[in-house]
């Protein structure tokens, strides 16, 4: 079982909907990443969070560290914001990374 | 500010066949690793440096060794070629050693086939 596991693995949207992305994790981190991979593309940063919850832009990032699980939220979705989003946590050195959820987000 | 620079972007190599990714940093992080990424399996760490001169395994070191001379670079080097190390190669930094919590910057990636 991964130590770090996201849901949906795939998903579709209309472009304006809301949509959320779940991480759960089993391992103790001291930090959580959202990442953001276009494809055929680099990997992008978007959020670094240890408590609480972060927003820029159309993304909200939430943690709740005694339930180990965290959701990426985009507001008003755009076809630009298809990509795999990855969660990854870690401690000291190593992260662990869920396999990634492919959002496809139609005009 | 560059950030992460890795090279080649893609490369077709011959089993037995070794060669070296290069990743470079200008942001002056101690914190630098290798993953390889494939289908249907997240991110997977092949080996890690915290400083200059030193270096760890990760998940998946077999095949795979690594060197850290300058706080800049950090070569993986491919000893023998195998088709099971197709895949797409991210190297990644961040500052400090003792914590994750500190943004990570990833290279563009390097698509290695191996025939």
């Amino acid at each position: 079982k991964n130590e770090v596991e996201q849901s949906p693995q795939n998903l579709t949207a209309q472009e304006g909907e809301f949509i959320t992305i779940n991480c759960s994790y089993s391992v103790g981190i001291s930090a959580l990443h959202w990442l953001q991979q276009h494809p055929g593309g680099g990997i992008v940063s978007l959020f670094m969070l240890s408590s609480g919850k972060k927003k820029h832009g159309r993304l909200i990032a939430t943690i709740n560290i005694q339930e180990k699980h965290s959701s990426l939220h985009i507001t008003a979705s755009h076809p630009r914001d298809s990509a795999v989003y990855i969660c990854s946590g870690g401690s000291n050195y190593k992260l662990t990374f869920g396999k990634g959820t492919l959002l496809t987000v139609n005009p | 500010n560059a950030g992460v620079t890795q090279t080649p972007k893609f490369q077709v190599l011959k089993t037995g066949q070794s060669m070296t990714l290069q990743c470079a940093q200008d942001m002056n992080h101690e914190y630098m690793s290798w993953y390889r990424q494939d289908p249907g399996m997240g991110l997977r760490l092949i080996h890690y440096s915290v400083g200059a001169g030193i270096t760890d395994q990760g998940e998946v070191p077999n095949g795979y060794n690594v060197s850290r001379s300058t706080t800049e670079d950090f070569p993986l080097r491919l000893l023998s070629a195998a088709p099971s190390q197709t895949s797409v190669y991210f190297c990644a930094s961040r500052a400090g050693t003792g914590s994750s919590g500190n943004t990570i910057y990833f290279g563009e990636g390097s698509w290695l086939t191996v025939v």
